[in-house]
C-alpha cells in the first residue's frame, strides 16, 4: 500500500519569502507524483505532476517540485510567495501502470501574510 | 472551473439515515472517482467507476456504494450513516482509468451527520 507524509501541517510566510513544502511517500514500486492546491472555497486544482523524465517539474503559478528517488521525496517549491498563494496544498501519489486512485497526504495549510 | 459538478453542495442528515450524492463528470470523461475528505485530512479514495463498472475500491465498508450511468455521471450512496461519515465528499473525473490520466475535481458535497 502507498502512503504519503507531509510533515509541515501549517506554514506561515511573509510575501516574497521562499517556500518549500515537504512530501515523502512510501511505496515499493514506481509512482506518479502530484501536487494539488485547494484555495478557500474552491475545488482541488492540479499544480504539477511527475510521471517520468526530468525530475525537476515546473507547474502553474511559478511552482516547481523535484523528485528525488533515493529519498522518496517530491518537495514543492516557489521562490517568492504571494498573498494569493494562501491555500491548502496536498501531495499525492498513485502507482504507475495501475489504476488512477490517488493516495493523498494530510495537507499543508499555507498562510501568506501581506 | 473544472466542468465537474456535484450536488447538493451541503447536506445535513441524521445518524442511521441514507444519503445519495451526485456528480456530473466533465464532457468526454468516462471515469469517475469518489473521495472522502474529513476535516483537517487529505482526501481518501472510496471507489472508482469506469464505463459503468466499479474497477477499484478503497478501504470503505459496503454501506458505501455507487453507480455510474451511461452518460458517465455518478452517484455515491451511503447507508446507515454514522457521525464519522461527516466530511467533504469529492468527485473527480478523467478521460481514462489509467494512472497517468489527470483527474479533475468538483467542489464537493459537505455532509454533516448529526
Amino acid at each position: 500500500a502507498q502512503s504519503v507524509s507531509q510533515h509541515n501541517h501549517h506554514v506561515i510566510l511573509s510575501e516574497a519569502a521562499s517556500l518549500e513544502l515537504g512530501c515523502n511517500y512510501s511505496y515499493g514500486g514506481t509512482v506518479n507524483l502530484f501536487w494539488y492546491v485547494q484555495y478557500p472555497g474552491q475545488h482541488l486544482q492540479l499544480l504539477l505532476k511527475y510521471f517520468s523524465g526530468d525530475p525537476l517539474v515546473k507547474g502553474i503559478k511559478g511552482f516547481e517540485a523535484e523528485f528525488i528517488k533515493s529519498k522518496f521525496s517530491f518537495n514543492l517549491r516557489k521562490p517568492s510567495v504571494q498573498w494569493s498563494d494562501t491555500a491548502e496544498y496536498f501531495c499525492a501519489v498513485n502507482a504507475r501502470g495501475g489504476r488512477r486512485a490517488l493516495t493523498f497526504g494530510s495537507g499543508t495549510r499555507l498562510q501568506v501574510q501581506p | 472551473e473544472t466542468g465537474v459538478t456535484q450536488s447538493p453542495t451541503h447536506l445535513i442528515k441524521t445518524r442511521g439515515q441514507q444519503v445519495t450524492l451526485r456528480c456530473s463528470s466533465q464532457s468526454g470523461h468516462n471515469t469517475v472517482s469518489w473521495y472522502q475528505q474529513a476535516l483537517g485530512q487529505g482526501p481518501q479514495f472510496i471507489f472508482q467507476y469506469y464505463r459503468e463498472e466499479e474497477n477499484g475500491r478503497g478501504n470503505f465498508p459496503p454501506r458505501f456504494s455507487g453507480l455510474q450511468f451511461p452518460n458517465y455521471s455518478s452517484e455515491l450512496n451511503v447507508n446507515a450513516l454514522e457521525l464519522d461519515d461527516s466530511a467533504l465528499y469529492l468527485c473527480a473525473s478523467s478521460s481514462g482509468q489509467g494512472a497517468n490520466t489527470e483527474a479533475f475535481f468538483g467542489q464537493g458535497t459537505r455532509l454533516t451527520v448529526v
